[in-house]
């Protein structure tokens, strides 16, 4: 079956950029996401790309996509505390079902 | 305001008592699904509705039910719970299912069975 993938920890100093990344088996991905949860909350949607874009940017965050490798990255630029939280690399499969990986938790420290 | 609300944020019980657990959404969304979060696996999805009166399985369905019986709600009820179902859980709603279609989360429910 499907299966995302991504490393477990993160650490940053703050004003750094931070890249974070995953790895997807489903070629037939239409969409891939990044959702953060902060500590106590549900899943926020912090940006997508369609799977015939090479890159997205959206203000501090850059998505950057290989379809060829099947990569996807997230890259947030001059991190701050505020960013730090576990962040969600999810595809959406050929069935419309989203598959998520297991989250990068990212700490932030001065 | 939009949003997902989940009751109880927090729930410790005993194995074999059985409980519900509820989901309302606000945003007359159709599709509502069900997620279980453990530390190394993500979010693995329990089971999801299209409307009402239509649910069905996601990945890891077993020991859970569901039922849809009005748009808003969609509870999860776990009629003999286990320590294995220990964990946190999430319910979402988007408007449809598709890839146009945000998934809004609710704050997500940490239930701990002994």
């Amino acid at each position: 079956g499907e299966d995302v993938e991504q490393s477990l920890f993160l650490s940053v100093r703050e004003g750094d950029s931070s890249v974070i990344n995953c790895t997807y088996t489903d070629s037939s991905s239409t969409y891939l996401y990044w959702y953060k949860q902060e500590p106590g909350a549900g899943l926020q949607l912090l940006t997508y790309i369609f799977s015939n874009m090479d890159m997205k940017q959206d203000q501090r965050l850059t998505v950057l996509l290989n379809k060829k490798d099947k990569h996807l990255s997230l890259r947030i630029a001059d991190t701050q505390t505020g960013d730090s939280a576990i962040y969600f690399c999810a595809e959406r499969d050929n069935t419309d079902k989203l598959i998520f990986g297991t989250g990068t938790r990212l700490q932030v420290f001065p | 305001e939009a949003q997902v609300t989940q009751n109880p944020r927090y729930l410790i019980t005993v194995t074999g008592k059985k409980l519900t657990v509820t989901c309302s959404q606000n945003m007359n969304h159709e599709y509502m699904s069900w997620y279980r979060q453990d530390p190394g696996l993500g979010l693995r999805q329990i089971y999801y509705s299209m409307n009402v009166e239509v649910t069905d399985k996601g990945d890891v369905p077993e020991g859970y039910k569901v039922s849809r019986k009005e748009k808003r709600n969609f509870p999860l009820i776990l009629e003999s719970p286990s320590p294995n179902q220990t964990s946190l859980y999430f319910c979402a709603s988007s408007y449809r299912q598709g890839m146009g279609y945000e998934q809004y989360f609710g704050p997500g429910t940490r239930l701990t069975v002994t």
